[in-house]
């Protein structure tokens, strides 16, 4: 069964500060690998999709890399604002399983 | 345009209750789904419908039943509603392209709280 963590729990950084937040799985059988923002009290708001084929996706100041032989993905931001400040999840589409949803990753970008 | 909307927002009840949560995505999805996120903030999938087949549930309590009168509705049955079902309950769609499995929207969640 399909395990997801993220390192770090928690993040709080200056503003203009580039950030890597970390994922890992245990089940390299995946569709994709997402990476979600959630605001306080809001829904998920999609930010990145990587195909089990690709290694990397970008939009904007955000980077996604996928690693599946290792288990790993990680999500970059570039240049890091205020506005930034949610917490991020990441989420394996598995064969069979369906999405498995990492704890998350509590970021605040300190002006 | 909403694109997957749920209602009610908030839902406050008392213990032994029987509550419905709504959901509608307008983006000709074909497969959707319940998550719970717990006081944890985790996120676990409870159901998940495809073209009104079911077919996950994550070891669910049969209180929970979903109902989905057409493609574009998923609805949430809670019955006997006990204070460990209080949390956020988001519904979340996804279409398919192919073999192409593209990412899920997300409802922006209702707040449940069972007292």
């Amino acid at each position: 069964k399909q395990e997801v963590t993220q390192i770090p729990a928690a993040l709080s950084v200056p503003e203009g500060e580039n950030l890597v937040l970390n994922c890992s799985f245990t089940d390299s059988a995946i569709y994709n690998l997402q990476w979600f923002r959630q605001d306080p009290g809001k829904g998920l708001t999609s930010l990145l999709l990587i195909q089990s084929s690709q290694r990397e996706q970008t939009s904007g100041r955000l980077n996604a890399s996928l690693d599946k032989s290792s288990g790993r993905s990680t999500l970059y931001i570039a240049a890091s604002q205020p506005g930034d400040s949610a917490t991020y999840l990441c989420a394996s589409d598995n064969y069979g399983q369906n999405f498995v949803f990492g704890p998350g990753t509590r970021l605040s970008v300190l002006p | 345009d909403t694109a997957v909307s749920q209602t009610p927002k908030y839902l406050v009840t008392q213990m032994g209750n029987d509550k419905s949560i709504k959901c509608e995505q307008n983006l000709g999805h074909d497969t959707m789904y319940w998550y719970k996120q717990d006081s944890k903030k985790f996120l676990k999938i409870m159901f998940s419908y495809n073209n009104k087949e079911l077919i996950i549930n994550e070891t669910v309590p049969n209180r929970f039943s979903p109902k989905s009168p057409d493609k574009a509705h998923l609805n949430l049955h809670i019955n006997s509603l006990e204070l460990g079902d209080s949390a956020v309950y988001f519904c979340a769609s996804k279409g398919t392209s192919g073999v192409i499995r593209e990412t899920q929207y997300f409802g922006p969640g209702t707040r449940l709280l069972v007292l």
